[in-house]
């Protein structure tokens, strides 16, 4: 079992809609979760954290995290032709260190 | 956040030389990250950048072959030794933002392809 798992995609979404990115992760210790946007060739860039059970929102961005499930989500509202990227989930656990999922590509269609 | 800058951004290397790249940040920062993202896939970490020790290498990783420094609070460095096409990867320094939240900020990265 990977220790953070998503879900590679294509996932696809229409210009407007929701786009809903999913992560689970092992570590039932872990503490600090975080999304990072990665644009083509580009380098990591971090759009969200959540360290607690419950909702997180910034923007159009909001990031759910639930520790029984061992479950963290991103949801993008009104998603923009801009937003088309890999998300990245990344999860910090006991030892200090940032294990990041395979990242998930999202295309946003005019 | 800290701004982090890295060189080369990218280089063309032939089988065997080894590369060394560079990573400075604006700011002093405990612990410096070296990951490694092959094509078409996520961040692996490589090893921990430590201040006046040794790295900590992750399973895989060894010092022969990714020797790193880090002589200050604010700079480290990379080899990438000899190189085989297989090292052929976008390699990524990284540090703790200012707290202790756990987030990390990346370099833009240093894109070696070996010939």
């Amino acid at each position: 079992q990977k220790e953070v798992e998503q879900n590679s995609g294509p996932l696809s979404v229409p210009e407007g809609a929701i786009a809903s990115l999913n992560c689970t992760y092992s570590d039932r210790g872990s503490q600090s979760f975080f999304w990072y946007r990665q644009y083509s060739g580009k380098s990591p860039e971090l759009i969200m954290s959540i360290y607690s059970n419950g909702d997180q929102e910034d923007g159009r961005f909001t990031a759910q995290l639930n520790k029984a499930s061992q479950y963290v989500s991103l949801l993008i509202r009104d998603s923009q032709p801009s937003d088309s990227a890999t998300y990245l989930c990344a999860v910090n656990g006991n030892t200090g260190k940032l294990i990041f999922g395979q990242g998930t590509t999202l295309q946003v269609k005019p | 956040s800290a701004v982090i800058s890295q060189k080369p951004s990218r280089d063309i290397c032939q089988r065997g030389t080894s590369l060394t790249i560079q990573c400075q940040v604006d700011s002093q920062v405990t612990m410096m990250f070296w990951y490694r993202q092959q094509p078409g896939q996520s961040l692996t970490l490589i090893a921990t950048a430590n201040q006046g020790s040794e790295a900590t290498y992750e399973s895989g990783f060894v010092i022969d072959k990714f020797p790193i420094s880090r002589p200050n609070l604010t700079f480290s460095t990379l080899t990438v030794s000899n190189m085989s096409p297989e090292d052929s990867s976008i390699y990524l320094c990284s540090a703790k933002g200012q707290g202790n939240t756990g987030e990390l900020f990346f370099g833009e990265g240093s894109r070696l392809t070996v010939l």
